[in-house]
């Protein structure tokens, strides 16, 4: 069981937008420790898609954001691509563990 | 570029012991923290370890306290993961992972990933 909570899996069709979710707590995104997001493709090694909560590293398409709010955060894709086919995964920093901790990671399907 | 490489993994048997190691080029290797992260078969990132910059930060996931020991050397630009005792659960893909700040910051994250080492832990 992770400590921060995703959906397992959320679906879209080609040009819309998904959001999926990441559920921590007080000890975590509640303590006001940033959220990272990573995309990984199949078979492949994660690659940190959104920093800092709402920030994208040079390459990273605008259709990609982040949002983050009390002990919650969310990564907004618009205009689904069939290639954003993949999962996802939230990173923070538990205050309580002190250590860092992801997300269980969201299969995104596009229909 | 920044490259990192891991090696090390195998199969080995309950109990054993293993040691994996990360060659890092392409960046000041002693300004960085540095992580282990893990990947179980058909299973979600799981964080393993963080060693700060000048080695003397270190923290664990619980799971792995007292079997495991993270340690770097910046002469050889080398980040290393001891795992003693180990368990069938320990089974899984194990990245090293550069964090981009200096491993004292909980603001941390992972901008840059090995391709991983398989460990397989069995009988």
């Amino acid at each position: 069981q992770s400590v921060l909570t995703q959906p397992p899996s959320v679906s879209g069709a080609p040009g819309q937008r998904v959001t999926i979710s990441c559920t921590g707590s007080s000890s975590n995104i509640g303590a006001g420790n940033d959220v990272h997001w990573y995309q990984q493709l199949p078979g492949t090694v994660p690659k940190l898609l959104i920093y800092g909560n709402n920030n994208r590293p040079s390459g990273v398409p605008d259709r990609f954001s982040g949002s983050k709010s009390g002990t919650s955060a969310s990564l907004a894709i618009t205009g689904l691509q069939a290639d954003d086919e993949t999962d996802y995964y939230c990173q923070s920093y538990d205050s309580s563990l002190s250590g860092w901790v992801f997300g269980g990671g969201t299969k995104l399907t596009v229909l | 570029q920044v490259q990192l490489v891991e090696s090390g993994g195998g199969v080995v048997q309950p109990g054993r012991s293993l040691r994996l190691s990360c060659a890092a080029s392409g960046f000041t290797f002693s300004s960085y923290g540095m992580h282990w992260v893990r990947q179980a078969p058909g299973k979600g990132l799981e964080w393993v370890a963080v060693i700060s910059y000048d080695g003397r930060n270190k923290n664990y996931v619980d799971s792995v306290k007292g079997r495991f020991t993270i340690s770097r050397d910046n002469s050889k630009n080398t980040l290393y993961l001891q795992m003693n005792s180990l368990r069938a659960e320990d089974t899984a893909v194990y990245y090293c992972a550069k964090d981009r700040y200096s491993g004292y910051d909980t603001g941390g994250y992972f901008d840059y990933w090995g391709q991983g080492t398989l460990v397989i832990v069995s009988s």
